[in-house]
């Protein structure tokens, strides 16, 4: 069975202040690992995925991962928060050959000017 | 392209009551979900579709059907509402490759009382 877990339900950090939203994961074999992002009242939004290669995989909005695979962690990184960047994040893991995404219980990320 | 629609987008519904809630996406994907969104446990998966004529259950299918009605369109039904279904429920969809990124629907705001 695949799972993850995502260890802060809150993460408050001040505007222009490095953001980490962390991550571990459980899945048999290598890992289709992916970062959404919900704003309030919307439907979930595609922020980067790491399939293979570079452990640090860039996406959206100046938004950043890695992969570590001995420590089963992809934690999502952003060098300057802004206020913007308020919103729940959500972590989730794919088994290679599964269609089934896991999905973490989120955490909401509040950035205050 | 409209991406991912779902209606309605608020329903309220007493104990024992039948709906269909609807979705269609336009963008040629072969595979399509179903979740729901609880507070504190992220995302589920109710059933999903990994192409036209297919359907699987995931996590958490009781007190749920779903039809891949053609390959825009994935219905979910509620045969007989219970309290329980109260949520908010995410269609989404899916290139035929699993290590794609999902696009999901901007939900469904279901009350059973």
């Amino acid at each position: 069975a695949q799972s993850v877990a995502q260890p802060e339900d809150q993460v408050n950090v001040a505007e222009g202040n490095p953001l980490t939203v962390k991550c571990t994961y459980s899945v048999s074999g290598n890992p289709y690992l992916f970062w959404y992002v919900q704003y309030p009242n919307r439907g979930l939004q595609f922020l980067l995925k790491y399939i293979t290669g570079d452990n640090l995989v860039k996406g959206s909005y100046g938004f950043e991962a890695e992969f570590n695979k001995s420590q089963t962690s992809f934690h999502l990184k952003k060098p300057s928060a802004l206020v913007s960047d308020s919103a729940l994040y959500f972590c989730a893991v794919r088994a290679r050959g599964d269609y089934k995404l896991s999905f973490g219980a989120g955490t909401t990320v509040t950035v205050r000017a | 392209n409209a991406g991912v629609t779902q209606t309605p987008k608020f329903q309220v519904l007493k104990t024992g009551q039948s709906m269909t809630l609807q979705c269609a996406q336009d963008m040629n994907h072969n595979s399509m979900y179903w979740y729901r969104q609880d507070p504190g446990m992220g995302l589920r998966l109710i059933y999903y579709s990994a192409s036209e004529g297919t359907t699987d259950k995931g996590e958490v299918p009781n007190g749920y059907n779903v039809s891949r009605l053609n390959k825009r369109e994935f219905s979910l039904r509620l045969e007989s509402a219970a309290p329980s279904q109260t949520s908010v429920y995410f269609c989404a969809s899916s290139d035929t490759s699993r290590k794609d990124e999902q696009y999901f629907g901007p939900g469904t705001r279901l009350t059973v009382t």
